[in-house]
């Protein structure tokens, strides 16, 4: 597809559960983005990958949270053992490097429910 | 350190009345600055970018660099407007995100 596909849109699962999150990125993006949302936090950053660099984890919560970039294309973003307190709206966004201007990509998100 | 301020966290208008949402950034070059726009069940998009000196919607935002500030401006509210707005500063292909304002447009 021509946008940042995000699967699933929506997940429900039990406190105590691992989850994965996907992120397929616009071709030719090198550079990927993790964002959490929530009510009244706005926009946290997580975590970025650029190229084959080692990516930016300064966002991550805490130990639970990791994720993968491979081949320099599809994301998964994993949690273990979920709280419920990581119920929240995960974004991933990709853009294009390089100098010229450019703008990160969003896709449409994946809710997390953790109950 | 890069830093995007959005101090109002939730903004009401009056249809046809102007709107200003405040963005203030620290940053130590020449920023990089976009105001993003989420529609209620609408993915994040771009709204506009401040290189670009455009005008999108009805909406401008002016890099004020003496005041540090990318305050997004609209001269009359429309019904429409009504979403969530984000100021981001780019740094080293970096995206850095304000805590978001939500904008009411009351008919």
């Amino acid at each position: 597809g021509a946008g940042v596909s995000q699967s699933p849109s929506n997940k429900v699962t039990e406190k105590g559960k691992d989850v994965e999150l996907r992120c397929d990125p616009i071709s030719g993006h090198t550079a990927l983005y993790w964002y959490r949302q929530s009510l009244g936090q706005g926009l946290e950053f997580l975590i970025y990958f650029q190229g084959n660099s080692a990516p930016d984890k300064s966002g991550l919560p805490s130990d639970r949270f990791s994720a993968e970039r491979t081949g320099g294309s599809v994301s998964t973003l994993t949690i273990q053992r979920t709280q419920q307190e990581d119920s929240a709206v995960y974004l991933c966004a990709s853009s294009s490097s390089g100098g010229g201007i450019t703008e990160a990509f969003f896709g449409q998100g994946t809710r997390l429910t953790v109950v | 350190a890069q830093r995007v301020t959005q101090p109002e966290k939730l903004l009401s208008v009056f249809k046809g009345a102007p709107v200003e949402l405040k963005c203030n950034y620290s940053y130590s070059g020449s920023p990089e600055l976009f105001w993003y726009v989420q529609y209620s069940r609408q993915r994040l998009q771009l709204l506009l970018r401040h290189i670009s000196r455009e005008s999108i919607k009805g909406f401008t935002a002016d890099l004020n660099k003496g005041e540090t500030s990318f305050h997004l401006k609209k001269p009359f509210a429309q019904e429409e407007d009504s979403a969530m707005y984000y100021c981001a500063l780019r740094s080293s292909n970096q995206f850095y995100f304000g805590t978001g304002t939500s904008l009411t447009v009351i008919p």
